[in-house]
């Protein structure tokens, strides 16, 4: 059964950075095509894709934040981070992980999201 | 990339059929053939319906199908149940390792 779980903090402060946390299981990210994706939500938008990392550590992010992305795994620990930074009230939202199997260009699992609120 | 386009809100009665459009650009769903939709009830993960424009993960019903025409996809739930009451998104590859989404429809089942 493939599992995705998101994890960090429910409010952080403008210019900080956020860390987010996916714990996943079900499957392994050391697997050949294996990725996991992070996408985001922010109160009455559309789903905006941010990041993506590979079993092969390739990654990809979204053109227009790239300068404030970092995706990384940690396969031991069936984890993927994301960390963001220079918080705006601006990326308030509800962040996403998800599974992209291999072969794919789908979503095919995803988390149920981490509210995260950006305020001072 | 633009988000992609969809109604707010869509509603039928019990039984009937209910289309849901997507509407994007020959960059992201008039490009690929990998539209998909998911469905999110209030509070859980969004779970994937349709892939790949039209082809359903095993586990979905048969009552949900998809289709594309130029730039613009749709899903079609037929023998609406209570239980398809919820939101869907569409989502379409857009090239160069990205992804573009619609901002999501409120299906109402009367």
């Amino acid at each position: 059964q493939v599992t995705l779980k998101e994890s960090g903090p429910a409010l952080v402060k403008p210019t900080q950075t956020l860390t987010l946390t996916c714990t996943f299981s079900g499957f392994s990210l050391s697997t050949s095509g294996m990725r996991v994706s992070w996408i985001r939500q922010p109160p009455g938008k559309a789903l905006e894709w941010l990041a993506r990392i590979d079993w092969d550590d390739d990654k990809f992010y979204n053109t227009s934040l790239k300068t404030r992305l970092t995706i990384f795994k940690d396969t031991s620990k069936n984890q993927v981070v994301l960390r963001m930074t220079n918080m705006d009230p601006v990326d308030t939202a509800t962040y996403y992980c998800a599974r992209i199997p291999p072969s794919k260009v789908h979503f095919d699992y995803w988390g149920q999201g981490t509210l995260v609120t950006v305020s001072s | 990339q633009s988000a992609l386009t969809q109604p707010r809100s869509v509603s039928g009665s019990p039984g009937q059929s209910v289309t849901i459009s997507c509407t994007g650009t020959s960059s992201d769903v008039g490009g690929y053939n990998y539209v998909s939709w998911h469905q999110q009830h209030p509070g859980k993960a969004p779970k994937l319906m349709i892939y790949d424009v039209t082809n359903r993960p095993s586990g979905v019903p048969d009552r949900f199908s998809g289709s594309k025409s130029g730039n613009t996809a749709s899903l079609t739930i037929s023998g609406l149940q209570a239980e398809d009451e919820a939101d869907y998104y569409c989502c379409s590859y857009a090239g160069s390792y990205s992804w573009v989404f619609g901002g999501g429809t409120k299906l109402t089942v009367l």
